[in-house]
This record gives structure tokens, C-alpha cells and sequence, in this order.
């Protein structure tokens, strides 16, 4: 099984500024990663797949980047609405799919 | 638009089975370009997924989860359902259904239902 880890588990950031995600995979996943939003009280939302392609209704601000094992998701200006729990997860090496721990974005 | 929407009891008592069905709208459930599968949260925590069923009825389970769990398909009602016998406390968690394109660029959720596993 394919472990994922994701620092740091929670990242406190102003409005306004940039912040990093990261997320490491305990083998090689290539390029299948994907990224998710979570919200409180709602289903995770695809962000990213493939990495670094962004899915459909999410802004330019939200980039993914990485192969491999190591894998970065940055939000180049946060908004208000941005700040959620983020969720990387391999689809590779399966079953089973394995997600991260999560990372909580909060405002600093 | 496609909708998923869970449904099935939302207590369960420990050691028996948890059956959740999810109803699909707006898309066949025949569709040879997705799979169908079942994801869960317990409170506060993280997710982690239990398994995938393709229109073929071919099953794909976690192997953490696989000795309790079946996936099933049913065409005629455009429903998927999961089944988890020998439930406990550790059960206890938001069961998400949700649709995936076979190369992951397409993702749909339900809302999600709460299961407690509680006597």
C-alpha cells in the first residue's frame, strides 16, 4: 500500500498570501495525484488531478505540481473562501487508493 | 447533471451489517467510462476508500476492508450499494458514494450519510 503524507497538518495563512502544501508518497505514483477541497460539512471536491491540471470550476490561483514521490500544491492568493481541508490522494498503485492525512488551511 | 445520493439506515448496532445504497440521477449507471465506488470519514478524521464496482460488476476492494465488504450493482434501479458485515465502533463515519472517471479527471460525490455503529 502506497502511504501518503502530507505537511504540514495544519498551515495558518493571511488572506491574501501565498500558501504551500506538500505531499510525499512512500513509493513512486508518476504523475496520478490528485487533490481535493473539503469544506466543513460538505463531500471533498476535486481540485487537481493528473498533478497539476486543474478541475473544472476551480480558479488559476490553485496550482499542482510534482512526479514521483513529492508533490506541491500552492494557492497563490488566498481568499476567504479557500480556507478548507486539502487532501492529496495516489491512484496508481491500487486497490487501494490511499488518501493523506489532510492539511487544514486556516486564517492566520 | 449527475447526482449521487446515499441512503440507509443511520445506527447500526455492533456486529451487525451496515447496507448503504446509492442512487445515481443524471447518468447511467452502465457507463463503461466510470467507476462506482464507496469512500468513508469517521469524525474529524481523514478518508479512506472502501471500493469500487465497474458496470461489469468487477469489484475492487481495500484489502484492509476486504474480508467484510461487497459491492453490488443494480442496473435496473441505476443504484450501487455496499454492504459491511461484523461492524464496530471504529465503523462509525460519513459514507461518501461517488462516481470516477477511469482516468481520474472526473470526480463526483454524494453528500454523504453518518453511520453509527452504537448498541
Amino acid at each position: 500500500e502506497v502511504v501518503m503524507t502530507q505537511s504540514p497538518a495544519t498551515l495558518s495563512v493571511s488572506p491574501g498570501e501565498r500558501a504551500t502544501l506538500s505531499c510525499r508518497a512512500s513509493q513512486s505514483v508518476n504523475s496520478n495525484l490528485a487533490w481535493y477541497q473539503q469544506k466543513p460539512g460538505q463531500a471533498p471536491r476535486l481540485l487537481i488531478y493528473g498533478a497539476s491540471t486543474r478541475a473544472t470550476g476551480f480558479p488559476a490561483r490553485f496550482s499542482g505540481s510534482g512526479s514521483g514521490t513529492e508533490f506541491t500544491l500552492t494557492i497563490s492568493s488566498l481568499q476567504s473562501e479557500d480556507f478548507a481541508v486539502y487532501y492529496c490522494q495516489q491512484y496508481n498503485n491500487w486497490p487501494p487508493y490511499t488518501f493523506g492525512q489532510g492539511t487544514k488551511l486556516e486564517i492566520k | 447533471q449527475l447526482q449521487l445520493q446515499e441512503s440507509g439506515p443511520g445506527l447500526v448496532k455492533p456486529s451487525e451489517t451496515l447496507s448503504l445504497t446509492c442512487t445515481v440521477s443524471g447518468g447511467s449507471i452502465s457507463s463503461s467510462s466510470y467507476y462506482w465506488g464507496w469512500i468513508r470519514q469517521p469524525p474529524g478524521k481523514g478518508l479512506e476508500w472502501i471500493g469500487n464496482i465497474y458496470y461489469s460488476g468487477r469489484t475492487y476492494y481495500n484489502p484492509s476492508l476486504k474480508s467484510r465488504v461487497t459491492i453490488s450493482v443494480d442496473t435496473s434501479k441505476n443504484q450501487f450499494s455496499l454492504k459491511l458485515t461484523s461492524v464496530t465502533a471504529a465503523d462509525t463515519a460519513v459514507y461518501y458514494c461517488a462516481r470516477t472517471s477511469l482516468n481520474w479527471n472526473d470526480v463526483d460525490w454524494g453528500q454523504g450519510t453518518l453511520v453509527t455503529v452504537s448498541s
